[in-house]
């Protein structure tokens, strides 16, 4: 069975510094999408970022990118130039491409905190 | 409405009574997925409904839970004789495809239950 741990409960960082969040996750398949979402105190899951297996090149979206290790199955998230607007709960997130439907497989979370 | 919506948004019931939870997908997504938030933890899938094929409902935790999706729209989970245990978030998603996956699923805000 598939797995994601997010190793890190909680994380903080000063605003505009860097902060990297972990994600590893167990897969004996070779082809699946890993996501990024963020979770403020609305509830709303948000998509942050998306990277297919298949592709080499990490993902970026403005001032998110993933460093994705496909070997060490290593997924972390990298957000540059934090913003008091990046706090939340941040979910590690797998999904199978050919069976099950895609059901997305959550991590525990990540509780990023931004301090002014 | 443009995104997904769910409700209520908050449901305070005593142990033992049935609820029951409403998801409306956003308009033309076939894939409607449930998922369940306890405190503190990370999303856990529930059930899936593809278009008119039979539910994937593996993550369902017992016979209390069950759910249906009439006219491939609107989608209604319920809990019968509910206990503590299952208070949670109870989130609903939807995406434009089920088991090709490289769409991205699109949450509602979510209904937070109370079992008293």
């Amino acid at each position: 069975a598939q797995t994601v741990t997010q190793s890190q409960p909680e994380m903080s960082v000063q605003e505009a510094e860097t902060v990297t969040l972990s994600c590893t996750y167990d897969t004996s398949e070779s082809d699946y999408y890993l996501f990024w979402y963020k979770q403020p105190p609305s509830r709303q899951m948000i998509l942050v970022i998306r990277q297919e297996a298949y592709k080499q090149q990490n993902a970026t979206e403005n001032r998110f990118s993933v460093n994705f290790q496909k070997a060490a199955k290593s997924f972390s998230l990298k957000i540059s130039d934090s913003q008091l607007g990046d706090a939340a709960m941040y979910f590690c997130a797998y999904r199978m491409i050919y069976n099950q439907g895609g059901k997305l497989i959550f991590g525990q979370g990540t509780e990023l905190s931004v301090k002014p | 409405g443009a995104g997904v919506s769910q409700s209520p948004s908050n449901k305070v019931t005593e142990k033992g009574k049935d609820v029951e939870l409403r998801c409306d997908p956003i308009s033309g997504h076939t894939a409607l997925y449930w998922y369940r938030q306890s405190l503190g933890q990370g999303l856990e899938f529930l059930i899936y409904f593809q278009g008119n094929s039979a539910p994937d409902k593996s993550g369902l935790p017992s016979d209390r839970f069950s759910a249906e999706r009439t006219g491939g729209s609107v989608s209604t989970l319920t809990i019968q004789r509910t206990q503590q245990e299952d208070s949670a978030v109870y989130l609903c998603a939807s995406s434009s495809q089920g088991a090709l996956a490289r769409q991205p699923q699109h949450f509602g805000d979510g209904t937070r239950l109370s079992i008293l």
